[in-house]
């Protein structure tokens, strides 16, 4: 079985500041995605990033980029010069690919960016 | 397009009774996910569509549980004899099935209280 884990609950900096939120997972499989969602206060889950398994590169959407190691089970996301509006939730969440594509996610971080 | 949308927003009930909630998915997306999200945790699928037919159901989908997906359209989640634990937000996401990497766009959720 597959498992998300996000080892930090809760996070803070200042705005402008680049901030890198950490997720490991765990998986025999060779082929699949991996996502991160932001969940803002009282909103919707909303997509902000995705990467294949299968591309070495690693995905960037703007300000958003992931640090993918797929040795190393390990899929980071880093945010640059953050802003308010990036307080939210965020969760890691993993898809294994020909299957029934459900989500499994992480417990999440709560990242809070200080004006 | 208005995105996912679920009804309704919060319920609240006594613990015992039945409950059901709605989901209008994106029209032109076939497949259909329900997942429940309690307080500080990632969200946890329940079950899934592909069109009309519903293709798996996890374990933590109880027999108390149960949801339609008529004519492959809305769906509903209808839980019976509420319990306490039932307490959680209600989670709906649509997708392709193909393509964009199987992106899931959410709903708003419906926050479920058994009192």
């Amino acid at each position: 079985a597959q498992t998300v884990t996000q080892s930090q609950p809760e996070m803070s900096v200042q705005e402008a500041e680049t901030v890198t939120l950490s997720c490991t997972y765990d998986t025999s499989e060779s082929n699949y995605y991996l996502f991160w969602y932001k969940q803002p206060p009282s909103r919707q889950m909303i997509l902000v990033i995705r990467q294949e398994a299968y591309k070495q590169q690693n995905a960037t959407e703007n300000r958003f980029s992931v640090n993918f190691q797929k040795a190393a089970k390990s899929f980071s996301l880093k945010i640059s010069d953050s802003q308010l509006g990036d307080t939210a939730m965020y969760f890691c969440a993993f898809m294994k690919s020909y299957s029934n594509y459900q989500l499994i996610w992480g417990a999440g971080t709560k990242l809070i960016i200080k004006p | 397009d208005t995105g996912v949308s679920q009804n309704p927003r919060h319920k609240i009930t006594k613990r015992g009774q039945n409950v059901t909630f709605r989901c209008d998915p994106i029209s032109e997306h076939n497949r259909l996910y329900w997942y429940r999200q309690t307080l500080g945790q990632g969200p946890e699928f329940l079950t899934y569509f592909q069109n009309e037919a519903q293709l798996e159901k996890s374990r933590l989908l109880s027999d108390r549980f149960s949801a339609e997906r008529p004519k492959g359209s809305f769906s509903t989640l209808e839980i019976q004899r509420t319990e306490q634990g039932d307490s959680a937000m209600y989670l709906c996401a649509s997708s392709l099935s193909a393509g964009a990497g199987y992106e899931q766009y959410f709903g708003p959720g419906t926050r479920l209280t058994v009192t």
